[in-house]
């Protein structure tokens, strides 16, 4: 079954507490991209990724960075979360960057920073 | 700042209405519109896109119409049904595949 997993789907933790939640997909996407969805602001582009080891900011990068070193996984990394960063997240892959229907999201990932 | 404006917030419509959903954006980079459809403890899911030298792109029931100079594009869903009821999204992207979202409309069709 093609699908974007993500891990964990809910998180609770303190600040500066470093976290990763990971995303994993099985489609061979090319492209790979990190949403944050808080309420009233709809979903906001935190990184973005063409390729493997091929990635640039969204709209909100702050206070996050990415890796991909395999096609198939694009962690989001938080190195010292903020309570401002409690949202959810969501990952998502597509064959190409916007193109067609071929656009999957991931589940989300609930997360709260006390 | 937003840089892709979304209207109404909610819409309430009785089945078989029509709903629609507007969108304004400001940058004219912009040179892909989709809109996603996304229910409650789901991700969304791309619903229907168009590009800007098209002023019009209709699948099924839904329905993008564009107007470039006024920089506006709208969601049109023909014969609203209660399983439409979720929150829509219209997006706008670069050609650096940035991908900026409207704040989201909850539409809800009474049965």
């Amino acid at each position: 079954e093609a699908q974007v997993t993500q891990n964990p789907r809910y998180l609770i933790t303190v600040t500066g507490k470093k976290l990763t939640v990971t995303c994993s997909q099985n489609m061979n996407h090319e492209y790979m991209s990190w949403y944050r969805q808080d309420p009233g602001l709809g979903l906001r582009q935190i990184y973005y990724s063409m390729n493997v080891e091929v990635t640039d900011k969204g709209d909100v990068p702050e206070g996050y960075k990415v890796s991909r070193k395999e096609k198939r996984n694009f962690p989001l990394i938080l190195e010292s979360p903020s309570p401002n960063q409690t949202s959810l997240y969501f990952c998502a892959s597509s064959p190409r960057p916007t193109g067609g229907k071929a656009q999957y999201f991931g589940p989300g990932t609930r997360l709260l920073v006390l | 700042q937003q840089q892709v404006k979304q209207s109404p917030q909610s819409l309430i419509v009785q089945k078989g209405g029509i709903s629609i959903i507007n969108c304004a954006y400001e940058n004219t980079a912009f040179d892909y519109f989709p809109w996603y459809q996304q229910f409650p403890g789901k991700g969304p899911a791309l619903l229907i896109a168009i590009r800007p030298d098209v002023s019009e792109k209709k699948e099924g029931r839904f329905t993008i119409s564009f107007n470039k100079s006024a920089k506006q594009f709208s969601l049109h869903i023909m014969d609203s049904q209660p399983g439409d009821s979720a929150t829509y999204f219209c997006a706008a992207r670069t050609s650096g595949s940035r991908l900026t979202f409207g704040e989201g409309t909850q539409l809800t069709v009474n049965p």
